[in-house]
């Protein structure tokens, strides 16, 4: 069983360009994530999200917006795709809420490669 | 502005040796884990220390949390090949009173040497 899935895991397009990323858990968890990891591996949050309201939201152009339908989904829309955006996205869960503990564990999925051409 | 600072960046080890990966953050909190990303995989949870002087041991890897000196140490005990992978710490950075908000170091690639 898949705890964190991530569609496509690999994704090559072309400058100007938009797309999606969609991500999913099924761990019942409340809390979701997306980062960002470069060519060089540095790992960055983007956005958090806690029961589908936007909590964590890290200086990211506003090319990137992220959608959550409901507290299991959080998907990442891509207008206007440039070079630089060629990464791996990582979507993460957790189980959330600020009670500290084990429960702020965050679970990842396995990443989308995403080239831009 | 939290920084985090793992050292040594790489770190070549026969198998047998014992070493240490160090990871030091600039501002005060009570959380930090550590991950381990295999080459084209995803991040694995390895440990998670909550309070000054926490210790958490699994196989050959012990994690410790020194809250005071903003210091948490990843100590391998005679090393083998399976243990070659990219280490990351992170630090919560309590982010506007919602924990989550994970400040990766820039990890440590581990290559362990027959």
């Amino acid at each position: 069983d898949t705890a964190v899935s991530q569609t496509p895991k690999y994704l090559v397009t072309q400058m100007g360009n938009d797309k999606s990323i969609k991500c999913e858990q099924n761990l019942g968890h409340d809390t979701m994530y997306w980062y960002k990891q470069d060519s060089k591996k540095f790992l960055k949050i983007m956005f958090s999200y806690n029961n589908k309201e936007l909590i964590i939201n890290e200086t990211v152009p506003n090319r990137f917006s992220p959608k959550s339908p409901d507290k299991a989904h959080l998907n990442l829309h891509i207008n206007s795709l440039e070079l630089g955006d060629s990464a791996v996205y990582f979507c993460a869960s957790s189980q959330g809420g600020g009670s500290g503990g084990l429960q702020e564990t965050q679970y990842f999925g396995p990443g989308t490669r995403l080239l831009v051409l | 502005e939290l920084k985090v600072e793992q050292n040594p960046l790489f770190l070549s080890m026969q198998e047998g040796k014992n070493y240490t990966i160090y990871c030091n953050y600039s501002t005060t909190s009570d959380r930090l884990y550590w991950y381990r990303q295999d080459p084209g995989k995803s991040l694995e949870s390895l440990f998670v220390l909550l309070s000054n002087g926490a210790v958490k041991q699994e196989g050959r890897l012990m994690a410790s949390l020194d809250t005071k000196a903003r210091l948490s140490t990843l100590h391998i005990t005679a090393a083998v090949h399976d243990l070659s992978a990219t280490y990351f710490c992170a630090v919560d950075l309590n982010y506007g009173g919602s924990q989550g908000n994970l400040i990766f170091g820039k990890g440590t690639k581990l290559s362990v040497k027959p």
